[in-house]
């Protein structure tokens, strides 16, 4: 099956900084790429997703790039603030339209 | 936009009980739910996906007379833990696929129900 990788598990950063998550995925015929920003004891609330014909895709602080070649994709946060602090989530739906999570990263941002 | 309602969001029972878990979609119709568990600080995992009319196809290591899914509507999905047990105790959440907007690939996910077995 799919296996995803997610970098970094925890991320610290300043207020104001930018913030960057990687995650690697195996199945080259995957075709959708969401991310995921969870707070404590909620839902996965879906922050901005990619589809497989397009490299890049941007809303307001918020950006995904993807290379398939590679299978890895991307979240760009910057300008973070402190509400951004989250458990972000990648996931990929595969051949099998099944949605993977990655293992997940625990963003503080600090003041 | 799409809402998906689960209900409970709580529950606690005793070890031995079952507890079922509903998970409804408000405004679409949903040909296809999937089930998955996350552990506290842990990544959502799949345990199974719910067809309407048909047999749930579980995840490996998933044990399907345990989880009894049952999706006998288009807008309806159930899941009971049969025969609960501590290690049991987690946080499940439901997902559903618009029937009309499958091929965007986009989930629509339920609340989450915490279950506690003591």
């Amino acid at each position: 099956g799919e296996n995803v990788e997610q970098h970094p598990s925890t991320l610290s950063v300043q207020e104001g900084d930018s913030a960057v998550i990687k995650c690697t995925y195996s199945d080259s015929a995957s075709n959708y790429f969401p991310w995921y920003k969870q707070e404590l004891g909620k839902r996965p609330q879906l922050i901005i997703d990619i589809r497989s014909n397009v490299g890049e895709k941007k809303d307001q602080r918020i950006a995904v790039t993807l290379n398939k070649t590679a299978k890895h994709f991307s979240l760009h946060i910057t300008e973070t603030q402190p509400e951004d602090s989250a458990v972000y989530f990648c996931a990929v739906t595969g051949t099998a339209s099944k949605l993977t999570f990655g293992t997940g990263t625990r963003l503080q941002v600090t003041l | 936009g799409a809402v998906v309602s689960q209900h409970p969001s709580w529950v606690i029972c005793k070890s031995g009980t079952s507890v079922k878990i509903e998970c409804r979609s408000l405004d679409f119709q949903a040909t296809t739910m999937f089930w998955y568990r996350q552990f506290p600080k842990q990544s959502l995992m799949l345990m199974a996906t719910s067809n309407e009319g048909s047999k749930a196809t579980y995840e490996q290591g998933v044990e399907k007379d345990k989880f009894l899914i049952n999706h006998a509507s288009l807008t309806l999905s159930t899941l009971t833990v049969t025969s609960a047990h501590p290690e049991d105790s987690s946080f499940y959440i439901c997902s559903a696929r618009d029937l009309w907007t499958a091929n965007t690939g986009e989930l629509f996910f339920g609340e989450g129900s915490r279950l506690t077995v003591l």
